[in-house]
């Protein structure tokens, strides 16, 4: 049975580019939320996909935008990356909103320069 | 505004003895409190987690104790053993629109079992 699976997991931007990070839920799981995590810090809640809608947000600007499939996968987009965008991205699934008992990928290392 | 917070970057324990680890968090309206471990390289999974209804959850060698008052959770490890090193992040979140919302998690805590 597979877990969260993160793509790619190493990636280097410079500022302005755009990028796309990719997930695949555990199997079975209908819900995805996406986090940042710099360095030195906890994970930091970027939003949550349910029913192919974004159902909630941190505070993150629009910059950051994200898209779930039918299959349940998901996309995170960074547009007009800064420096400080710089960070572990990591995917987590769940089944259903009602639940904290997330299941994480192993992330997306990201670099801007 | 940190509103869960891990004021030890890390701990340092003998094996076999009890590790704790505390967190502090300042928004009352959290429904739940979680630990969860994070391995170099791994994404970060789930341990054990309390019901704010709760003063204490147990779960094999895990305790998660409670204190609303104090605004105040603890993990206990007992007894320590040297799979347990990591680092562990306390997580709150509340419920609203019908769901749970995003986590909020501490900064963590780096806990290293000495054999």
């Amino acid at each position: 049975d597979a877990g969260v699976t993160q793509s790619p997991t190493h990636l280097i931007k410079t500022r302005g580019q755009q990028v796309t990070l990719r997930c695949s839920p555990k199997s079975g799981h209908d819900t995805v939320s996406w986090y940042q995590q710099a360095l030195g810090q906890g994970p930091q809640f970027i939003f949550q996909y349910y029913e192919e809608e974004e159902r909630q947000r941190g505070n993150f600007p629009d910059r950051f935008s994200g898209h779930q499939f039918p299959n349940y996968s998901s996309e995170l987009n960074v547009n007009a990356l800064l420096l400080g965008d710089s960070a572990l991205y990591l995917c987590a699934s769940s089944l259903g909103t009602k639940t904290g008992e997330l299941f994480f990928g192993e992330g997306s290392r990201l670099t801007v320069l | 505004d940190q509103q869960v917070k891990q004021n030890s970057p890390s701990l340092s324990v003998q094996e076999g003895r009890i590790s704790i680890l505390n967190c502090d968090y300042t928004n009352s309206m959290f429904d739940y409190f979680l630990w969860y471990k994070k391995y170099p390289a791994e994404g970060p999974t789930f341990l054990i987690s309390i019901s704010s209804i709760k003063d204490k959850n147990e779960d094999g060698r895990f305790t998660v104790f409670l204190n609303k008052s104090a605004k105040h959770l603890s993990l206990h490890i007992v007894p320590s053993q040297p799979g347990d090193s990591a680092v562990y992040f306390c997580a709150a979140f509340k419920y609203s629109g019908g769901g749970a919302d995003g986590l909020t998690f501490g900064k963590g805590t780096h806990l290293i079992i000495q054999p």
